[in-house]
């Protein structure tokens, strides 16, 4: 079973266009995030979601927004997009980040191409 | 927004070679560093966790050090092997999960 899964796995779309990425985790973790791998392969958070609740978001532009409906699942809605949004987007969950020995579990990426 | 620093950015190794890397977090206020293992097209992968000044963690041929005083952990892959080719990030614990740029690692054959 794979425990952190995102769909799809590669979005082609226009610039304009709404689209949605889902993550889904059967780990039992109570924390997901969303990274976006950026042009020069850095992981940069984008949200994490604790208990349903946003505790922290990183100077992200409001076009993205993150939509929790339980704490299995973390999805990222983006509204209008723009080309500079082409990136790779990875899912992750873990225990509370405040336990020292967590770690994140990450899912395998979304590939996403705006033309 | 905090730095986690790695060096070098990418390494070329011959098959059977022992190579190390750095990461570099702020010392203070140590919560944990984590060591990750990243091959292509897949995604990243826990190899340690590390929580105490001092600490060494081993897997096989891979270990780490952690010396939080100073703010940095080495990682050492002894006898390279073409399939340990990734890229390793260390991610630094300060209540979200803080990623370095990885040392991306090629070992030939």
């Amino acid at each position: 079973d794979t425990a952190v899964s995102q769909t799809p796995k590669y979005l082609v779309t226009q610039m304009g266009n709404d689209k949605s990425i889902k993550c889904e985790q059967n780990l039992g973790h109570d924390t997901m995030y969303w990274y976006k791998q950026d042009s020069k392969k850095f992981l940069k958070i984008m949200f994490s979601y604790n208990n349903k609740e946003l505790i922290i978001n990183e100077t992200v532009p409001n076009r993205f927004s993150p939509k929790s409906p339980d704490k299995a699942h973390l999805n990222l809605h983006i509204n209008s997009l723009e080309l500079g949004d082409s990136a790779v987007y990875f899912c992750a969950s873990s225990h509370e980040p405040g336990l020292r020995n967590t770690e994140a579990f990450f899912g395998q990426g979304t590939r996403l191409t705006v033309v | 927004i905090l730095n986690v620093e790695q060096s070098p950015q990418s390494l070329h190794v011959q098959e059977g070679d022992s190579t190390n890397f750095t990461c570099s977090f702020p010392s203070s206020n140590f919560y944990a560093l984590h060591w990750y293992r990243w091959e292509t097209a897949k995604s990243p992968e826990a190899l340690f966790v590390m929580t105490l000044n001092g600490d060494e963690k081993k897997k096989g041929r891979i270990s780490a050090t952690l010396n939080t005083k100073e703010g940095y952990s080495y990682l050492y892959i002894k006898g390279s092997q073409p399939e340990d080719s990734a890229t390793y990030l260390c991610a630094f614990n300060f209540n979200k999960f803080y990623f370095g740029s990885g040392t991306k690692l090629n070992v030939k054959p």
